[in-house]
């Protein structure tokens, strides 16, 4: 049983395409995360989720918009897709204690833009 | 503002002979400390973390870390090397109250066989 599961795996697109993705989480944790990890591997916090609530949004294009219909979900929207936005997407979970509780992390969403 | 520093981009090691990666960090307040490992094409994997307590910790794949608060580092290391040690890997700091973990820019290590 996979704790974070993201879909899709791949994702092929133009330009200027509307484009989403998917992530699960049956670990029964309430905050969720969306990472940005770039082609030099550097890993960016782009939002976090606690309890469906937005609590990070860090700069990212307002053609990012993250979505969590309930605290197993959150979902990632990409409107009019840009060449530099090629990258591995990465959806996280952890517990919120306040205590440091580590990151689950999916597989990620590798995002091709031509 | 935190940050996390990892001043290798790759280190090579032997199998069989210890190593260490390098990781310092800057935050206000107590320091969160995590070590996260990344094989090819996966997320990444939890292998450790510093709360508070005991300086050394031990944590997955007979990794360990110590923390060192007047040098504001948390270095990873192993005894012995394994060629199935080779990956990438990722320290990061977070600090109480706060969701927000911030990642170093990764350290590959090969393990040479």
């Amino acid at each position: 049983d996979t704790a974070v599961s993201q879909t899709p795996k791949y994702l092929v697109t133009q330009m200027g395409n509307d484009k989403s993705i998917k992530c699960e989480q049956n670990l029964g944790h309430d905050t969720m995360y969306w990472y940005k990890q770039d082609s030099k591997k550097f890993l960016k916090i782009m939002f976090s989720y606690n309890n469906k609530e937005l609590i990070i949004n860090e700069t990212v294009p307002n053609r990012f918009s993250p979505k969590s219909p309930d605290k197993a979900h959150l979902n990632l929207h990409i409107n009019s897709l840009e060449l530099g936005d090629s990258a591995v997407y990465f959806c996280a979970s952890s517990q919120s204690t306040g205590v440091g509780e580590k990151l689950f992390f999916g597989s990620g969403t590798q995002l091709s833009v031509l | 503002a935190q940050s996390v520093a990892q001043p290798e981009d790759q280190v090579n090691v032997a199998e069989g002979n210890p190593l260490t990666v390098k990781c310092t960090y800057s935050v206000s307040g107590n320091p969160y400390l995590f070590w996260y490992v990344q094989y090819p094409n996966r997320g990444l994997q939890f292998l450790l973390k510093y709360i508070t307590g005991d300086n050394l910790v031990k944590g997955s794949y007979g990794f360990e870390a110590e923390f060192n608060k007047s040098q504001t580092s948390f270095h990873l290391k192993k005894p012995s090397a394994l060629v199935s040690d080779s990956a990438l890997y990722f320290c990061a700091v977070t600090t109480s109250g706060t969701y927000k973990y911030i990642f170093g820019t990764g350290t590959r290590l090969k393990v040479l066989a």
